[in-house]
């Protein structure tokens, strides 16, 4: 059974950092392209960040780009993003999601909140 | 890049009612267009994928039609499980997504 799981979610300043991981189970991971994406309170879906499965295609929103970093541990089963110079506005729930051959978003992680408030 | 627009925003339906929902992209996608459900506080699952592929396990009473700019997500008969928001999103270039189809009940 597939199996995602974010983690690392949680309160911080504006300006600050914050690192969510995403623990993947039921697949090889190194076989799979993966994505990040949020949402925020009562608004809709918002893709953030790609990465391809041996990590050498990498994407990222207009909204994020300079700001987050994409990565992956294919040895340790997880998924990273590294988001820095935080701001309220990224404030929201982060969806980690396999990607399928084709680019559509098969299976979902429950979700991690964070919250950017001073 | 590429814009998707839903409509309607919020849709009140009954128990076995048919319910349309439409997604626009503002330039062609072809086919690269998937519908997500998503209930609250849960995760957005896949319906269909392609424009008209169900996802396995999906019940056949949703469709999916279109290609180009103007797609469609039909519910046949709407049931209980089926209160909630659903979103399209393209994937021909990048992903966007849709700003959402809220079900509820009439």
């Amino acid at each position: 059974e597939v199996q995602l799981v974010e983690s690392g979610g949680g309160l911080v300043q504006p300006g600050g950092s914050l690192r969510l991981s995403c623990s993947a189970s039921g697949f090889t991971l190194s076989s799979y392209s993966m994505n990040w994406v949020r949402q925020a309170p009562g608004k809709g879906l918002e893709w953030v960040s790609y990465i391809s499965g041996s990590s050498s295609t990498i994407y990222y929103a207009d909204s994020v780009k300079g700001r987050f970093t994409i990565s992956r541990d294919n040895a340790k089963n997880s998924l990273y993003l590294q988001m820095n110079s935080l701001r309220a506005e990224d404030t929201a729930v982060y969806y980690c999601a396999r990607g399928s051959t084709v680019t559509y978003f098969e299976y979902w992680g429950q979700g991690t909140l964070v919250t950017v408030s001073s | 890049d590429i814009q998707m627009t839903q409509s309607p925003s919020t849709l009140s339906a009954s128990l076995g009612d048919r319910v349309t929902i439409t997604c626009r992209a503002s330039q062609s996608i072809s086919s690269w267009l998937a519908w997500y459900q998503q209930k609250v506080g849960k995760a957005p699952k896949l319906l269909i994928y392609e424009a008209s592929n169900l996802e396995s396990g999906v019940p056949s009473r949703f469709s999916g039609s279109g290609s180009g700019t103007e797609f469609t997500l039909t519910i046949s008969s709407l049931q209980p499980d089926d209160f909630a928001t659903y979103y399209c999103q393209q994937y021909k270039s990048l992903w966007t997504f849709g700003q959402g189809t809220k079900v509820e009940i009439k």
